[in-house]
């Protein structure tokens, strides 16, 4: 069965240092991965998708920019991080022969001071 | 972009209570998906249906596709059932590019 991970489950930052999460997923080929942030008041924004090594879409400009190095591994990065990026963010895959469906890692909340 | 509205925003049931949670969509759609945000965060699926009706123990869903909704529906309500439920769409224009929009869902506490 397929399985997606991300880490770290939480992260406290100072404004101005970087910042690194990673991704993964298990179980299948190719997939769709996808980075979405959510701040404080429910909505989901998607940040970014990817629907191979080294292709990156990105939706909203910002400070932050997303890496996918080998299939099944995404990363979410920055070089310096501001108070607005903090967040909880998501990542998730799709695969498209599974039809669509998009399923969600456990999240990395993140808080700038 | 597509637009998806979910009401109500808020909810507060009594532990064995029924409810309903709607979304509408402003566009055709060829992918819509139900979630369930636990209180740790975590987006569960609950369904995927882009048309027709599932069941799944005490929930079920429907979307009506032709009149741009879709409703999930709660029986029997456990405090379990608390958290925020999503919908997430793709249009059907954007088919191919397998990329959801999110409303900003229904917040629903159960009560004992």
């Amino acid at each position: 069965s397929q399985t997606i991970h991300q880490w770290p489950a939480t992260l406290v930052q100072p404004v101005g240092s970087p910042l690194s999460l990673e991704c993964t997923v298990e179980g299948t080929s190719n997939p769709n991965l996808y980075w979405y942030r959510q701040a404080a008041g429910r909505g989901l924004q998607l940040l970014f998708y990817s629907v191979g090594i080294g292709q990156i879409s990105s939706e909203v400009p910002q400070n932050l920019s997303a890496s996918r190095p080998q299939d099944r591994q995404f990363i979410l990065s920055s070089k310096k991080l501001l108070l607005s990026d903090s967040g909880f963010y998501l990542c998730a895959w799709m695969a498209e022969v599974l039809g669509g469906e998009l399923f969600f890692g456990e999240g990395s909340r993140l808080t700038v001071l | 972009g597509i637009q998806v509205e979910q009401s109500p925003p808020d909810l507060i049931l009594q532990e064995g209570a029924n409810s309903t949670l709607r979304c509408n969509f402003s566009d055709s759609v060829n992918n819509l998906q139900w979630f369930h945000q636990n209180p740790w965060g975590q987006l569960i699926n609950l369904f995927y249906i882009p048309s027709g009706t599932k069941q799944n123990g005490r929930l079920s869903a429907t979307t009506v596709a032709t009149e741009r909704y879709s409703l999930l529906y709660i029986s029997s309500s456990q405090t379990t059932d608390s958290g925020v439920y999503f919908c997430a769409v793709e249009t059907a224009s954007g088919a191919g590019s397998y990329q959801l929009t999110f409303g900003k869902g229904t917040k629903l506490s159960v009560i004992p």
